[in-house]
């Protein structure tokens, strides 16, 4: 079965400062990966997906996240965080494995922008 | 108007209620879930169909049933509510021939005294 590990519960940065939210993931085959942002009282939205090809994967709001084969990773990242970046932000892995592709979620980090 | 929509949005009811959540969504797609989030626990999946007669059960189904009335159309029942199915519950779309992103939903916080 597919896991998803991301570590840290939650995480402050300041304002301006790197954005950097970990996740690891265990598959026996290739995965699609996601990432999902929730804003407060809101459902989940989109940021990015990686499904094949380049493994450097561009979303929205400026995130970024690098599929790492060898090192089962699938990490995110933003040069400068924004005050409205603050949310909490899910990994989730696409159960490839047995054919029917629902998704796993990781149990979600939140991060904090300080001003 | 939003692609997936969830009633009600909020929900109290008591133990032993027998209670409906219903989804609907004008995306078109043929895949629909049902998940529910706890603090510290992300989203686990309750129920999904891949269409109207393809019904599955996901890693935390039992005390929930799910009737799919049309491809646009995916309701969720708790047969009778136990406080520990408080949660905030989300269902989502997605379309199979478009790839593997689903479309959340607002969601509905169920609260069971």
């Amino acid at each position: 079965a597919q896991s998803v590990t991301q570590l840290g519960s939650h995480v402050s940065v300041s304002e301006g400062a790197l954005v950097l939210l970990r996740c690891n993931y265990s598959s026996s085959v290739p995965p699609y990966l996601f990432w999902y942002v929730q804003y407060p009282n809101q459902g989940l939205q989109l940021l990015l997906k990686y499904t094949t090809g380049a493994t450097l994967v561009k979303g929205i709001n400026g995130f970024e996240a690098e599929f790492k084969k060898s090192e089962t990773s699938f990490h995110l990242t933003k040069p400068s965080a924004h005050m409205s970046d603050a949310a909490e932000y899910f990994c989730a892995v696409s159960d490839l494995g047995t054919g029917r592709r629902a998704l796993t979620f990781g149990s979600g980090t939140r991060l904090q922008v300080q001003p | 108007d939003a692609d997936v929509t969830q009633t009600p949005r909020n929900r109290i009811t008591k133990t032993g209620k027998r209670i409906m959540l219903e989804c609907s969504q004008t995306k078109g797609h043929d895949r629909m879930y049902w998940y529910r989030q706890d603090p510290g626990l992300g989203l686990r999946l309750i129920y999904y169909s891949f269409d109207v007669k393809d019904i599955n059960k996901g890693e935390i189904s039992d005390g929930y049933s799910v009737s799919r009335q049309a491809q646009a159309k995916f309701s969720l029942s708790l047969e009778s509510a136990i406080p520990n199915q408080t949660a905030l519950y989300f269902c989502a779309t997605s379309d199979s021939s478009r790839g593997e992103t689903q479309y959340f939903g607002p969601g509905t916080r169920l609260l069971v005294l």
